[in-house]
This record gives C-alpha cells, structure tokens and sequence, in this order.
C-alpha cells in the first residue's frame, strides 16, 4: 500500500542551527512529493515539490530537499532556522492520480 | 483573490443534528478536496470532486456527502453529528490534478460535536 511516513513526531532545535525533517515513502513507482508547512491555527502552504528531474530541490524561506531513491527518503533541510519557523511539517507524497497522502506531521520547536 | 475560504471558522454541535460547510474558491481551479485532520494523523481525505458536478470519495467518507454544483463551491454535509467528527475540516483546491499541481488551503474550520 502507498504510504507517506515521517517518523519524528516532534524536533526541537536552536535558533540558528541547521534542521533536517525526515520523510519516508512507500510507493510502486517514483512518487511525486511536497512538504507543506502549517502555521497554528493556519491552513498549509506548500515549500517545495519533486517530480522529476534534480533530485535536490529548493524551495521557500529557504528550505530544500533532496529525493534519495535508493532510500525511499525525501528529507527537508535548512541551514539556519529561525524562530519563524516553528509550525507543523507535512510530507505527502501523489502518485498518477487526483490524490495524495499525508504523512503524520512533525512539529518543530525553536529554542531562543 | 480570497483564494480559499471556508464558513464558518467555528462551530459547535450536539450528537445527531446536521450542518454544511462551505468552501469557496476564486482561482478557477477545477479540483476541490476536503479532508479532516485529527492530532497525530496528520491530514486524511474526506471526499473530493475533479470538476462542477463530480464528486467522489476519499479515505474517510463514512458520516460526510459534498456537492459540487458550482464549480467555485464545494460543501460538506454532516447529516447526523457524531463525536468522532471532532475534527479541524481543511478545504483545498488546485488548478487540475494534484500530482502535477500544488493545492491552496483554506484557514479551516473547527467543529466540536457534544
């Protein structure tokens, strides 16, 4: 079955330390992949998206991701967080249909 | 543009009564969804529609019936409340297929069912 699996609930850094979100997908083919962000109480704005192509990808604020397939893995990645930045990440992964799965979220908290 | 906004922003019921809530989108897309996030699921798929008119199920469906008669609108009914419909309800849209596309949200609605 398709599955999109982030298996950190919750990350916390420091401001101005590098952060990397793991993300793990199971899916027949090469999926086509996103991270959202979601702000509290706000709905979720895309970062970044992979379909095919460079496996690393940039994306807003500063974030990118890299496609390992050998790792079935699409983590994000920033050099330098800010306190900003503290929201809740979604992984969701598409295949050629009109859906796609969320993973589960990981929260990230920002320590001053 | 709005964008995508969703009425209301909250809303309480009692076990057994009914509602609808309304999505509104002003970018001409023809793909709407709807999807219920609980904590520590992350976002689950209600129903959604691929153009003015269809309709079609998702993960979680049991409980809801939308209706897009407008393309610019899609609503999700609640015929009779459950206290597993406790939920935040995000409404997204998106200019065809998700896969090639990206999906705007709406701010959410929080229904609370006593």
């Amino acid at each position: 079955a398709q599955s999109v699996t982030q298996p950190d609930i919750h990350i916390t850094v420091s401001e101005g330390a590098s952060l990397e979100l793991r993300c793990n997908y199971s899916y027949g083919a090469t999926p086509y992949l996103f991270w959202y962000v979601q702000s509290p109480g706000q709905g979720l704005q895309l970062l970044l998206k992979y379909f095919s192509g460079d496996t690393l990808v940039q994306g807003i604020k500063g974030f990118e991701a890299e496609f390992k397939r050998s790792q079935s893995s699409f983590n994000l990645r920033k050099p330098s967080v800010h306190w900003s930045d503290a929201a809740e990440y979604f992984c969701a992964g598409g295949n050629r249909d009109d859906k796609i799965i969320f993973g589960k979220g990981t929260r990230l908290h920002i320590l001053p | 543009n709005a964008g995508v906004t969703q009425t209301p922003k909250f809303r309480v019921l009692k076990t057994g009564q009914s509602m609808t809530l309304l999505c509104a989108q002003d970018m001409n897309h023809e793909y709407m969804y709807w999807y219920r996030q609980d904590p520590g699921m992350g976002l689950r798929l209600i129903h959604y529609s691929v153009g003015e008119g269809t309709t079609a199920k998702g993960e979680v469906p049991d409980g809801y019936n939308v209706s897009r008669l407008k393309k610019q609108n899609f609503l999700l009914g609640l015929e009779s409340a459950a206290p597993s419909q406790t939920s935040v309800y995000f409404c997204a849209s998106s200019l065809a297929g998700v896969s090639y596309n990206e999906q705007f949200f709406g701010p959410g609605t929080r229904l609370t069912v006593l």
